[in-house]
């Protein structure tokens, strides 16, 4: 009975690498989100996705960052060229029919990344 | 510009009383709101949750108020105990949006 899964728990990147994050949503779960939160700060959202769409990328930085949600396999969020400013623990986290009264979500336990 | 705002960065209180978390909203189209809380190295859970159309929801211990002329919320937790010492956010949501808006959360401590 897995809730939602997040890999890597940690992952250190150098200065200009690429990040990849993973997050299998909950069974049944057709709706995910990322959140970031950077130290004392917190959760931000960046992009929710159906699966194959972009519903909502609103509060996604416009360079270096992209997300998907295939129809086959875990959602991914992706970070090209990492800078120190990217070090965070981003989470995601899975409904099942938002927009409904009981919606509610259900968050991994994150991905930390932090930049060297 | 910040539309769920948590001005108590920190609360303690002592184990048996009453803790009292507030949070702030200022979009008139939210009609949901949820706490969830945080333990460290943790995701967030869902806690309780309430309905625009009502002024209280109560689990247990925990009771959600909602006062929308005031756009204020607060979650009252009672008899506080240990376990309780947890970051608190406060979400809320609109149908439209599909998206649930994050306060900075509350460090509440619940001392022995």
């Amino acid at each position: 009975n897995a809730g939602v899964m997040q890999n890597p728990r940690h992952l250190v990147r150098r200065r200009g690498q690429e990040a990849r994050l993973r997050c299998s949503p909950m069974k049944g779960h057709s709706h995910v989100y990322w959140y970031r939160q950077l130290p004392e700060e917190g959760l931000k959202f960046m992009v929710y996705l159906q699966k194959e769409n972009i519903i909502d990328e609103s509060g996604m930085p416009k360079e270096r960052f992209s997300a998907e949600f295939p129809k086959e396999g875990p959602s991914i969020l992706r970070i090209q060229q990492v800078v120190r400013g990217d070090s965070a623990a981003y989470f995601c986290a899975s409904s099942l029919s938002p927009g409904t009264e009981n919606e509610k979500l259900f968050f991994g336990s994150g991905t930390q990344l932090s930049v060297l | 510009d910040q539309q769920v705002k948590q001005n108590s960065p920190s609360l303690s209180v002592q184990e048996g009383r009453i803790s009292i978390l507030n949070c702030d909203y200022t979009n008139s189209m939210f009609d949901y709101f949820l706490w969830y809380k945080k333990y460290p190295a943790e995701g967030p859970t869902f806690l309780i949750s309430i309905s625009s159309i009502k002024d209280k929801n109560e689990d247990g211990r925990f009771t959600v108020f909602l006062n929308k002329s005031a756009k204020h919320l607060s979650l009252h937790i009672v008899p506080s105990q240990p376990g309780d010492s947890a970051v608190y956010f406060c979400a809320a949501n609109s149908a439209n949006a599909g998206k649930s808006t994050f306060g900075d959360g509350t460090t509440l401590t619940v001392k022995p």
